[in-house]
Formats: structure tokens, sequence, C-alpha cells
């Protein structure tokens, strides 16, 4: 069974640095991209970068290019999404999903089941 | 900032249909595959639609994609209560995903 588990909620001060994580079972990790979603507090899902686990490549919204920065450790099958300093603006559900399909039909087929940042004073 | 537009809410009684559309452009749904999404309250999203009418297995056929142009549209037939959710449409623009701002379906 394909499952991605992604890290408990987290509630950080501002400008404090946070790293959050999303572990891949049930499939080859190496053979799907993983893709980063935020979710703000009532509004709707945004798509923020994805990276290939194989060789971590990497690619970005503008939104969130330079912000955070997406990674992946193949030898736990684990993807990460960090920030180097939090703003309360980063305070949001963010999901980890994987890129299923092929070609140019490229989609979600799994996704996390949401970690919760938190940031405030 | 969503590039692809859906109204904010649709509402129908049970075994209504009802119909959502998503607008795009010509750099997004005109030359891509579109995808529609359904978020439960409090639930990760789920993939719907693929392939611009394209069921995963686990499915209903009551759920059915379409696409013309730079637009595209989910219809729901037989619209059931457990049918509330959000709904997403979404697909690549040159190598970045968009998603639509979200239609919340109401089910009277």
């Amino acid at each position: 069974e394909v499952q991605l588990v992604q890290s408990g909620a987290e509630v950080k001060k501002p400008g404090e640095s946070l790293r959050i994580s999303c572990k891949g079972s049930g499939y080859s990790f190496t053979s799907y991209w993983i893709s980063w979603v935020r979710q703000m507090p009532g509004k709707g899902l945004e798509w923020m970068g994805r990276i290939d686990p194989s060789d971590s490549y990497t690619n970005y919204s503008p939104s969130f290019q330079g912000h955070v920065t997406i990674s992946a450790d193949k030898s736990i099958s684990t993807a990460y999404l960090q920030w180097s300093s939090l703003k309360a603006s980063d305070t949001a559900m963010y999901y980890c999903a994987r890129q299923g399909g092929g070609g140019y039909d490229l989609y979600f087929d799994y996704w996390g089941q949401g970690t919760l940042v938190t940031v405030s004073s | 900032q969503s590039v692809l537009t859906q109204p904010p809410s649709a509402s129908g009684t049970p075994g209504q249909r009802v119909t959502i559309s998503c607008s795009g452009s010509s750099s997004n749904i005109g030359s891509n595959y579109v995808y529609w999404y359904q978020q439960l309250p409090g639930t990760a999203p789920k993939l719907l639609i693929y392939r611009n009418n394209q069921r995963p297995s686990g499915v209903p056929d009551r759920f059915s994609g379409s696409k013309s142009g730079t637009s595209a549209s989910l219809a729901i037939s037989g619209l059931r209560s457990e049918d509330e959710a959000d709904y997403y449409c979404a697909a690549w623009d040159d190598s970045l995903y968009v998603f639509g701002t979200g239609t919340k379906v109401t089910v009277l």
C-alpha cells in the first residue's frame, strides 16, 4: 500500500528555522517526484515546488523560490521542506504529494496527511 | 496567485447535477491536461479526474470531466451529501503546477 506519512504539527516563533518531513512507503521512492503544496487557513491549494528523489533535482514555484528549500534523502525514502527563518505568514497546512502518471500526464495520486505549521510570537 | 479561475461556490439538492467551471489560458489548460481534486472537510485532497476526463479506480462514475479550448468543467450527477467538499482544477503551466481558485460545493 502506497503511503506518504508526514511529521507532526509544529508551533514556532518568527525567525526560527524548521524542517518538516514526508516519508514514502509501499513503492519505489526514487521513481516518483514529490511535490509540496501549501494551504493557508481557509484558503486554496498552492503548489510550492517538487523534487526528483533519484537525483534531488528540484524546481520551485516563483512564489516560493528562495523562501523554502525542498530536499530528499533517498536512503530513508524521505522528502523535506525547510525554512531558515519563519514568518507569521508561513502559518499553514503543508501537504506532500506523489507525482504519478507519465509523460505530459502528471498528477498527484497520493497525498500525505498534512503538517500544520503555526508561526506565532 | 491562482491562474485558473473557478466559481467560489456551487450548490444543489440530492440527486441534482452540478457543474463547476475552470477557466485558464493557452499556456496551461489550452496546452496541457486538466486534473480535478476533491478535498473533504479536514482532509487531504484526493485525485478525482486525470487526463481531462479519466477517473482513478474507486471514483464513482457520477463524476465526469471535460475540456474545451482553455476551459474545463467537472460535473457531478446524482449529487449526494458526501459530495459536499471543495473542488480544485489543476494543470501544468510550463514546468509549474497551477491550481484553480477552488469551488465549495454545498448539498442543500
